[in-house]
């Protein structure tokens, strides 16, 4: 049974800084990851998904790696804005359509 | 392009009582997803659908729950009848097919509040 953990819980961190964001993953067969966003009473919104096969993908100033062997992908976000404040989920799948999610991590940009 | 839309967007009922919750999703997707979070819990999938068929529905917690997709276009998900833990949000998402490939991201709706009182 795939287990998908998120660290940390919150993060808060001065308007301008990179950060990171972790998420790790107990079984390494896995079909896909997607990292999403998750604003106050919102949906979910897709950031980016990387297949099997690559090691990360970008996005304007994210980018996400994947790194299968040791179970673990980062989400990387440079130069932090106020706007960037939401929750960032982390979801794996190993049937290709069931997403194992994490629990999230609570990010606030202070201006 | 619409996104994935729910209805409603939040619903308070009795316990006991019956509750559909619908999603439609975006057009041309084959694939529709139910999933839900419970308050202080991961969301946890629930069910797939691939046009009006189910291909998985191991997260349904109980027969208490039915989830439906007519006409491979909308679908369903009625609670009946409803217990307090069945309290939390219910999203939907899709994807394109129409095969199960692993290529194509799911697209959340923003999600059914149901709290069952």
């Amino acid at each position: 049974k795939q287990e998908v953990t998120q660290i940390p819980a919150a993060l808060s961190v001065p308007e301008g800084e990179n950060l990171v964001l972790n998420c790790s993953f107990t079984d390494s067969a896995i079909y896909n990851l997607q990292w999403f966003r998750q604003d106050p009473g919102k949906g979910l919104t897709s950031l980016l998904l990387i297949q099997s096969s690559q090691r990360e993908q970008t996005s304007g100033r994210l980018n996400a790696s994947l790194d299968k062997s040791s179970g673990r992908s980062t989400l990387y976000i440079a130069a932090s804005q106020p706007g960037d404040s939401a929750t960032y989920l982390c979801a794996a799948t190993n049937s290709g359509y069931a997403l194992n999610f994490g629990k999230g991590t609570s990010l606030l940009v202070t201006p | 392009e619409a996104g994935v839309t729910q209805f409603p967007s939040h619903s308070v009922i009795e316990k006991g009582q019956t509750v559909t919750l619908r999603c439609d999703p975006i057009s041309g997707h084959d694939n529709l997803y139910w999933y839900r979070r419970v308050m202080g819990k991961e969301i946890k999938f629930l069910l797939h659908f691939v046009k009006e068929s189910k291909q998985d529905e191991s997260g349904m917690p109980n027969n208490r729950f039915l989830a439906e997709r007519t006409g491979g276009t909308y679908s369903t998900l009625k609670v009946q009848p409803a217990e307090l833990e069945d309290s939390g949000v219910y999203f939907c998402a899709s994807s394109q097919g129409p095969r199960l490939a692993d290529y194509y991201e799911q697209y959340f709706g923003p999600g059914t509040r149901l709290t069952v009182t």
